[in-house]
């Protein structure tokens, strides 16, 4: 398996623009997590789905983040419009069920780095 | 609500000394317990999870952690370190299968003396 796959690895842009981070969560797995690792905050839960559906986006900073996952093989973080302190690495990772319960472990992608400038 | 606490946020360390990382968390419920590590440059993986049975895990590269239910601890352990252990160490809890949202401490800074 490839793994959880996440694009782009880095991305470079200005205050004000558009970002639109990519992730595919390994398949077979149902529930897939975005996350922001920062120095100073650490790694924080933005929102999760499951089963395409999110389940909770109480992480999520302010109405200028958005996320969607429109099939069980795709996702989407978008930030519009993007300021410097959202500056940080977005890690998405997938997981899935054993039997009836959620096995607990994650798989990360590789992270995407983000600066706004 | 409920937090993971690293307390260690730098640890410095020379070859073959011993590691104890330090984790607690405020959930009283039912948890289950996971240390990830994330190498220079890479994603996060799993060392190793609690989710019942015997406290004491074992996890990859001779890392362990005890669950300790009366402290809320689950502390990571090496008896000897390695150069190569250099690494983000986080803790991470979920209150139990049923729930999926995982929270993860802020992460303890492993650098180790060649």
């Amino acid at each position: 398996d490839a793994g959880v796959i996440q694009s782009p690895r880095h991305e470079v842009t200005e205050m004000g623009q558009e970002v639109t981070l990519r992730c595919k969560p390994i398949s077979g797995h149902d529930y897939l997590f975005w996350y922001r690792q920062t120095m100073m905050r650490g790694l924080e839960l933005l929102i999760y789905f499951n089963n395409n559906v999110p389940i909770d986006d109480s992480g999520m900073p302010e109405d200028r983040f958005s996320a969607k996952m429109p099939n069980a093989s795709f996702s989407t973080l978008k930030i519009q419009p993007s300021e410097p302190r959202d500056s940080a690495v977005y890690f998405c990772a997938s997981s899935y069920l054993l039997g009836s319960a959620n096995t607990g472990e994650l798989f990360f992608g590789e992270g995407s780095r983000l600066t706004v400038l | 609500a409920q937090s993971v606490s690293q307390h260690n946020h730098h640890v410095i360390l020379s070859e073959a000394a011993s590691l104890e990382l330090g984790c607690n968390y405020s959930y009283g419920g039912t948890v289950n317990l996971f240390w990830y590590v994330q190498y220079p440059g890479q994603h996060l993986q799993l060392l190793l999870k609690y989710f019942s049975g015997d406290p004491l895990v074992k996890g990859i590269k001779g890392f362990e952690a005890e669950f300790i239910k009366s402290k809320f601890s689950f502390n990571l352990r090496k008896p000897s370190v390695q150069w190569s252990d250099t690494a983000e160490y986080f803790c991470a809890v979920n209150r139990d299968s049923s729930a999926s949202k995982i929270i993860f401490g802020s992460g303890t800074r492993l650098s180790i003396r060649p």
